[in-house]
């Protein structure tokens, strides 16, 4: 199974801050990345598609980039509701694999 | 615009069976992938397995071995989760998503259901 890490596990940023963070593939997996914003006690909701692509109704402070190994979702200006988890999964091959999560906490 | 609605709250005995529900609203499930996600408490995402209707493919990992089913009811658009042999570690909230794809074999998960809770206890 491809493997998925996330860096930080964990952060704290101020509203207006720029924040990224990072996810990697333990192998190429071009641009068959998602990712996804998890409130507490709600579901998963799919933020970008294929490393780039904003889902309907994101805002736009949202970003992805990346491909290969190394991605990158980025919040160009950090909201008060953006605190939540937020997860990377691969879809290169089965099974798709999540990364372990980053929790953004907002001061 | 599809929405997923899933069965309520489960409560089972260990070695037991449970089945979870996933049914479309709004929208058919056709010419679609329904993809099953599970989360252990405080824990992150599992994917479980997926199953397409239409062509009645179901995909799942290895570690689930013969526990594990995906069955799907076309004519009342309802995809069901069945676990059997259940210890504690099945705990968990089940997710059901739909999967959308563009040119490749396997995509994205939008939208989800609510979750159910499955809570295996003595």
């Amino acid at each position: 199974d491809i493997q998925m890490t996330q860096s930080p596990s964990s952060l704290s940023a101020s509203v207006g801050d720029r924040v990224t963070i990072t996810c990697q593939a333990s192998q190429d997996i071009s641009s068959h990345l998602n990712w996804y914003q998890q409130r507490p006690g709600k579901a998963p909701n799919l933020l970008i598609y294929t490393a780039s692509n904003m889902n309907a109704g994101v805002p736009s402070t949202f970003s992805g980039s990346g491909s290969g190994t190394k991605f990158t979702l980025t919040i160009s200006s950090l909201q008060a509701e953006d605190a939540a988890t937020y997860y990377c999964q691969q879809f290169h091959e089965l099974p798709p694999t999540f990364g372990p999560g980053t929790k953004l906490e907002v001061k | 615009q599809v929405q997923l609605v899933q069965s309520g709250a489960e409560v089972k005995k260990p070695g037991s069976s449970v089945r979870v529900s996933c049914k479309a609203s709004g929208g058919s499930l056709r010419d679609y992938t329904i993809t099953w996600v599970r989360q252990a408490p405080g824990q992150g995402l599992e994917w479980v397995g997926r199953i397409t209707p239409r062509l009645g493919i179901e995909n799942h990992a290895l570690k689930w071995k013969d526990r594990l089913k995906l069955r799907a009811d076309k004519s009342t658009r309802t995809v069901y989760l069945d676990l059997s042999s259940l210890t504690s570690d099945d705990s968990a909230v089940y997710y059901c998503a739909r999967e959308n794809r563009e040119t490749y074999h396997i995509g994205w998960l939008d939208p989800w259901g609510q979750g159910t809770q499955v809570t295996v206890s003595s």
